[in-house]
């Protein structure tokens, strides 16, 4: 398998424009979280999906961020009107939750933000 | 939730071994503790997990204290691709990975 799978890998835009970033999990994969990783926070989970299903998204800092999985195999996380305080690593990660104590998660490589 | 407490920062030689310790003293009895690394510029990896007894696998081994208020990370022999920061995480019931600032070792060649 190729592992979760993140596009595009560093993404540079300016202040108000809408950025849209993309997730591929692993095959099979129920569960997709989405973490943002910032010198000053570390590490953050945003949101995460079941079954294609939101279940938790009290991490989303504000309105402008959404997220939705459309299929198993698909999510993305948006950000209108992005801002420089959005400029930080996005990680999208997977797992399988054969019990829920013990699973696994898969991280993607990441996608490098920067808003300027 | 519960939360760990780790060092900032350690520093190893090439070769030995490394012990990463992980304070957790409000752990509660169905926490599962898990160890992830993140490389430089990478995601974060799966190290290992365990709930009570010590685990060995083949990147590391586990050792969870009795009263489990405390567990270490030990890599036997430190390797140069060994240097990341290392997340000590307690999973609870809910399905959130809560990351803490981690502990970044240095492997001195």
């Amino acid at each position: 398998d190729a592992g979760v799978i993140q596009s595009p890998r560093h993404e540079v835009t300016e202040m108000g424009q809408e950025v849209t970033l993309r997730c591929k999990p692993i095959s099979g994969h129920d569960y997709l979280f989405w973490y943002r990783q910032t010198m000053m926070r570390g590490l953050e989970l945003l949101i995460y999906f079941n079954n294609n299903v939101p279940i938790d998204d009290s991490g989303m800092p504000e309105d402008r961020f959404s997220a939705k999985m459309p299929n198993a195999s698909f999510s993305t996380l948006k950000i209108q009107p992005s801002e420089p305080r959005d400029s930080a690593v996005y990680f999208c990660a997977s797992s399988l939750v054969r019990t829920r104590l013990t699973d696994t998660q898969y991280f993607g490589p990441g996608t490098r933000l920067t808003v300027l | 939730d519960a939360k760990t407490t780790q060092p900032n920062s350690m520093e190893s030689n090439e070769e030995e071994p490394v012990h990463l310790p992980c304070n957790h003293s409000t752990i509660s009895g169905t926490d599962y503790i898990h160890w992830y690394r993140q490389l430089p510029s990478q995601g974060p990896e799966y190290v290992i997990h365990g709930l009570t007894s010590n685990v060995n696998n083949r990147m590391a081994s586990l050792a969870i204290a009795e009263d489990r208020k405390s567990s270490t990370l030990i890599l036997h022999r430190a390797t140069l691709r060994d240097a990341a920061v290392y997340y000590c995480i307690l999973r609870n019931t809910g399905n959130q990975f809560y990351f803490g600032t981690g502990t970044s070792l240095t492997v001195i060649p």
